[in-house]
């Protein structure tokens, strides 16, 4: 396994369209994360699964997005109505299981023009 | 006030110099990561620590528990090395999401 992968890894997309990004974790891992990380700020948590259950979401997460990992496997993160402010990276990252190394992808840039 | 703040924000250098990046937090943790970021995106983690130090090649990471301080160490450095480093906190067990501190931009200079 070469690690967490991403797709789309750049996005534009038109106000008010819907995006959907996906992550495939490393094989085996259990814990999958979604963070978002605007230029010159760290990373912000959204949320986390363990296996296919979705166990903490932040505030950051509106109701226009919606994240899911239906197997256990991939993630998906959709973001319906996108507005300017969505404009970020979306970091997927995952881990085998509590207190272990993370393990984060390349990131999916998203710009809503 | 953040919860997790670094120092410096930005750190130039000469190739060969002593890096030293500091990281503090005001919460209770159960592990500190320190992620290197590069141009583009990607975040590698360097470490991840609980107590103490540790080593792999020309990095070390400390931690001192008691005054929620931690510092990331560069020794020799070299351009290659130029890169965002974050520092990124865990809450006590049950809370699984990492507070990220926003990161030092490191650029060493040949």
């Amino acid at each position: 396994d070469t690690g967490v992968s991403q797709d789309p890894r750049h996005k534009i997309t038109k106000r008010g369209q819907n995006v959907t990004f996906r992550c495939d974790p490393i094989s085996e891992h259990n814990r999958l994360y979604w963070y978002r990380q605007t230029l010159g700020q760290g990373p912000e948590f959204l949320t986390y699964f363990q296996n296919e259950a979705q166990l903490e979401k932040s505030r950051l997460l509106s109701d226009r997005f919606s994240a899911e990992r239906p197997k256990g496997s991939f993630s998906t993160l959709e973001i319906q109505r996108t507005e300017q402010g969505d404009s970020a990276m979306y970091l997927c990252a995952s881990s085998f299981t509590s207190g272990n190394t993370i393990y984060f992808g390349e990131g999916s840039w998203l710009t809503v023009v | 006030k953040n919860e997790v703040e670094q120092s410096p924000q930005n750190l130039t250098a000469q190739e060969g110099e002593f890096i030293t990046i500091n990281c503090s937090y005001s919460v209770g943790i159960s592990a500190l990561h320190w992620l290197q970021q590069h141009p583009g995106g990607g975040i590698v983690s360097l470490f991840m620590l609980s107590s103490g130090k540790k080593k792999h090649g020309r990095l070390i990471a400390t931690i001192n528990i008691q005054e929620k301080h931690s510092s990331l160490h560069i020794t020799a450095s070299h351009p290659r090395d130029s890169a965002v480093y974050i520092c990124a906190a865990r809450a006590n067990f049950g809370n699984e999401k990492l507070t990220f501190g926003t990161g030092t931009r490191l650029t060493i200079i040949p």
